[in-house]
């Protein structure tokens, strides 16, 4: 089945520790996110790519990185985890970038806890 | 900056209708998105709105007012399943990017 696949779906990482969450998808789609879903506070844009090759910064992208060596997969990367980054985080990806009407199909989501 | 306002809570019976209204800052306005987002799960996409008027779709349907900043999502013929948050989303700005409401949790009793 077509779809976005995260990994892990869950993790508890001790502060200090380098956390990569991966993501891939096999919709040959152009564009890519990462967002993170805190209570209260909503999705938030960490990072995105309209395109192989290219990235760019969301809201809250401090913290984060992400790579786009190829179409299908867009891994973001914790350097150095804080305890505030402790959330869910969903991967999605789009044939035309979301802010151009593309529809978001989102992974099934990353629950992190950073202790 | 660009605000999204959508209730955060509303109750419904099962079977019957309800309208959760979305406003939006108008400025460099081009699309507006509903998702459907269950407990625990990744949200799903449910309508995109560009022009004005009512789109249906089965028991869903969603309306856009671009004058007004204002959209709802109507859903019919209430079922429990319904019970979930839904997100309203704007596509505005030079950039081109996604502006998110926290979303309204449905809750649909028997």
């Amino acid at each position: 089945i077509a779809g976005i696949t995260q990994a892990p779906t869950s993790q508890i990482l001790a502060a200090g520790r380098r956390m990569t969450l991966r993501c891939t998808q096999d919709m040959r789609h152009n564009a890519m996110y990462w967002y993170r879903q805190d209570l209260g506070l909503g999705l938030r844009l960490i990072h995105y790519s309209n395109t192989a090759g290219t990235t760019g910064k969301g809201e809250v992208p401090d913290g984060y990185s992400v790579s786009r060596a190829n179409t299908d997969d867009f891994p973001l990367t914790l350097a150095s985890a804080v305890p505030s980054q402790t959330s869910v985080y969903f991967c999605a990806s789009s044939d035309l970038p979301g802010g151009s009407g593309g529809e978001l199909f989102f992974g099934e989501g990353s629950r992190l806890t950073v202790l | 900056g660009q605000n999204i306002d959508q209730p955060t809570e509303m109750t419904a019976t099962e079977g019957a209708i309800v309208q959760i209204n979305c406003t939006y800052q108008t400025s460099g306005f081009n699309g507006l998105f509903w998702y459907q987002q269950h407990a625990g799960e990744a949200p799903t996409f449910l309508s995109y709105n560009v022009l004005d008027g009512l789109e249906e779709k089965g028991r869903f349907s969603s309306f856009l007012s671009r004058s007004k900043g204002y959209s709802y999502l109507l859903l019919k013929e209430l079922q429990m399943k319904d019970s979930a948050s839904y997100l309203c989303a704007s596509n505005a700005g030079n950039n081109r990017k996604l502006i998110w409401g926290l979303g309204t949790s449905l809750a649909v009793n028997p």
